[in-house]
């Protein structure tokens, strides 16, 4: 069964620190680009940041751009987002995605993790 | 960055019923464009790649049309578990989402 499962999501002070995890099953995770997208409660989806298959190119929202830090580990078969800074508008629930790429400008995401709940307030 | 806007951004409908939920891009992404299904307190689910391509698995009431701004996502016949909020994506470049389509029941 493919599987995205996410962890390490919790309660968090504004400034503080957070790292997320997800665990990959089922699929051959070193082929997927992956990514990180999340969503505020009760409002839509936002594209966090996501890494190719290699770690080779990785891409932020600008929102997140100096505080956020995507990283993967292929022998684990794991997807990471470390969190620093971390401020009120970052509390979402944090969803793994990934990513079929057919061409630069044709890819799509068709694997979802459940996602994991960030809350940051004092 | 390429702004995406979906509407309406909400909108009523009964079982049965054929809807079209609109997608506009703020330039031309040419056909990058997908749909997603999500229902609520559940993952997203892709429905439609490259603005016309079924994935598979989806039922074959929805499907997807357009290219450069503008995009539809249609559902011929509406049935109980398609209610759910509906979002458009585009990759031309960066992969936003475009705001939603909350669909509900009339």
């Amino acid at each position: 069964e493919v599987q995205l499962v996410e962890s390490g999501g919790g309660l968090v002070q504004p400034g503080g620190s957070l790292r997320l995890s997800c665990a990959a099953s089922g699929f051959t995770f070193s082929s997927y680009w992956m990514n990180w997208v999340r969503q505020a409660p009760g409002k839509g989806l936002e594209w966090v940041a996501n890494i190719k298959q290699d770690g080779s190119e990785i891409y932020y929202v600008n929102s997140v751009k100096g505080r956020f830090t995507i990283s993967r580990d292929n022998a684990k078969k794991s997807l990471y987002l470390q969190m620093n800074s971390l401020r009120g508008e970052d509390t979402a629930v944090y969803y793994c995605a990934g990513q079929v790429v057919v061409s630069a400008t044709n890819w799509y995401f068709d694997l979802w993790g459940r996602g994991t709940l960030v809350t940051v307030s004092s | 960055d390429i702004q995406m806007t979906q509407s309406p951004s909400s909108l009523s409908a009964s079982v049965g019923d054929r809807v079209t939920i609109t997608c506009r891009a703020s330039q031309s992404i040419s056909s990058y464009l997908n749909w997603y299904q999500q229902r609520p307190g559940k993952a997203p689910k892709l429905l439609i790649y490259a603005a016309s391509s079924l994935q598979s698995g989806v039922p074959s009431r929805f499907s997807g049309s357009g290219s450069g701004t503008d995009f539809t996502l249609t559902i011929s016949s509406l049935q109980p578990e398609d209610f759910a909020t509906y979002y458009c994506q585009q990759t031309y470049n960066s992969p936003y989402f475009g705001q939603g389509t909350k669909l509900e029941i009339k």
